[in-house]
């Protein structure tokens, strides 16, 4: 079992329509979470941190379920710009020093 | 940008040969993370540098290994490359005092034959 698992997509959405999707994690130690965004063969760039009680950024809103060991991202109106690979992050359960884990991503694909 | 750069863009090497790529931190970052990301996955961990010392290996074997220097950049060195070394390498910097806000580099693409 992968420790950092999504769905891979692609999750084909409208100009201005909400996504939301989901990761799992299997370590119930892990106490840092991030979303990161990847457009197509460039580098990984941070999106979003995300916090027990949850948090947005302007059309972005993470929130985490400690419980069910899952975080999701929620994306309202849609741009094209959007069209990336999302990628979930959980910090290496016994670290401290910024180890990360990475799921392999999920694909969304913003259309006209 | 993140003012983390990587060298060189692009690699092609035959299997059994060795590589070195280089990263430079961005400035007043004083860790250096390497990553591989091999093609349809997430990166996956390798090694951290903080002060010129290892500071924490995921699951990749001993002919994969790294220095950092006093400047904080860093190299990673590959041995007697596999073709499964094939990926996208990337190097991550970042600060003691934000350990996970980390700024990648471009990336080096491998290619093994």
């Amino acid at each position: 079992r992968k420790e950092v698992e999504q769905d891979p997509g692609p999750f084909n959405v409208p100009e201005g329509a909400t996504v939301a999707f989901n990761c799992t994690y299997s370590n119930s130690a892990s106490q840092s979470f991030f979303w990161y965004r990847q457009d197509c063969r460039k580098e990984p760039k941070l999106l979003m941190s995300v916090y027990s009680s949850g948090n947005e950024d302007g059309r972005f809103t993470a929130q985490l379920n400690r419980a069910s060991q899952y975080i999701s991202l929620l994306i309202r109106d849609s741009k094209l710009s959007d069209s990336a690979t999302y990628l979930c992050v959980v910090n290496f359960p016994t670290d401290s020093w910024g180890k990360l884990q990475f799921g392999a991503g999920t694909q969304v694909v913003v259309t006209p | 940008e993140t003012g983390v750069t990587q060298s060189p863009t692009h690699l092609i090497k035959t299997r059994g040969q060795q590589v070195t790529l280089r990263c430079s931190s961005q400035s007043g970052h004083n860790t250096v993370s390497w990553y591989q990301q091999a093609l349809g996955q997430g990166p996956q961990f390798i090694f951290q540098y903080y002060r010129e010392e290892e500071n924490g290996r995921g699951n990749f074997p001993p002919r994969f290994s790294g220095l950092q220097f006093p400047n904080y950049s860093s190299e990673l060195n590959v041995n007697a490359l596999e073709l499964d070394d094939s990926a996208l390498y990337l190097c991550a910097s970042s600060s003691g005092q934000q350990p996970y806000e980390q700024y990648f580099g471009p990336g080096t693409r491998l290619t093994v034959t």
